[in-house]
């Protein structure tokens, strides 16, 4: 089983709808993250939690909100999706490095909002 | 204002040859950088990093160079194998500061038989 599983893995939704994105890490990690890709861009950061109490905005968090139900749990939302909602995301974990950056990644959602 | 900047798209390399994957940033004030590895229909990797007081790091195959006064780091992939095949995404990141993760566009990386 991988160690960060995202769900759905692919989700075609109308614009207007709501959508949860789930992810749940069994690497036992307090940090974990939410990214977006788009075509040729990098990562780019939408929201961040350090343990259940601690949820903080990333670089582009408007029109997304997240939870955390557990440590092991982190939700994305789409409260009313759009078309350049459209993206893979990423759900990721990491322990406290130094460095500050997620070290596992889940294997991705692809959201295409029509 | 891209900070973190990969300038080659793409980049084709003989099997058992060196690899090397170039990312150029702005903010001479970055604490860490980062390198991720991707394959299609995955999640990112983490890789390998440096501190921005080092100069070089290296794990087995993998080493980065640090180049300062350049704004410049590169990743050596030595020798190359055709598993290396992926996007390689460049990182730079801020100590204590997760928010502020800075990634560049990845350069797709073949490994050619």
């Amino acid at each position: 089983d991988a160690d960060v599983t995202q769900t759905p893995r692919n989700r075609i939704t109308k614009t207007g709808k709501r959508i949860m994105l789930e992810c749940s890490q069994t690497k036992g990690h307090d940090r974990m993250y939410w990214y977006r890709q788009d075509p040729g861009l990098g990562l780019r950061l939408i929201y961040y939690s350090f343990d259940v109490k601690d949820i903080n905005k990333g670089e582009i968090s408007d029109g997304y909100s997240v939870s955390r139900q557990a440590q092991a749990k982190f939700s994305l939302s789409l409260e009313s999706a759009i078309p350049n909602q459209t993206a893979l995301y990423f759900c990721a974990t990491s322990d406290s490095r130094p460095e500050g950056a997620p070290a596992f990644f889940g294997q991705g959602t692809r959201l295409t909002v029509v | 204002d891209q900070q973190v900047k990969q300038n080659s798209p793409s980049l084709s390399v003989q099997e058992g040859r060196i690899s090397i994957l170039n990312c150029d940033y702005t903010n001479s004030m970055f604490d860490y950088f980062l390198w991720y590895k991707k394959y299609p229909a995955e999640g990112p990797t983490f890789l390998i990093s440096i501190s921005s007081i080092k100069d070089k790091n290296e794990d087995g195959r993998f080493t980065v160079f640090l180049n300062k006064s350049a704004k410049h780091l590169s990743l050596h992939i030595v020798p190359s194998q055709p598993g290396d095949s992926a996007v390689y995404f460049c990182a730079a990141s801020f100590l204590g500061r997760d928010d502020k993760i800075i990634f560049g566009k990845g350069t797709r990386l073949h490994i050619l038989p």
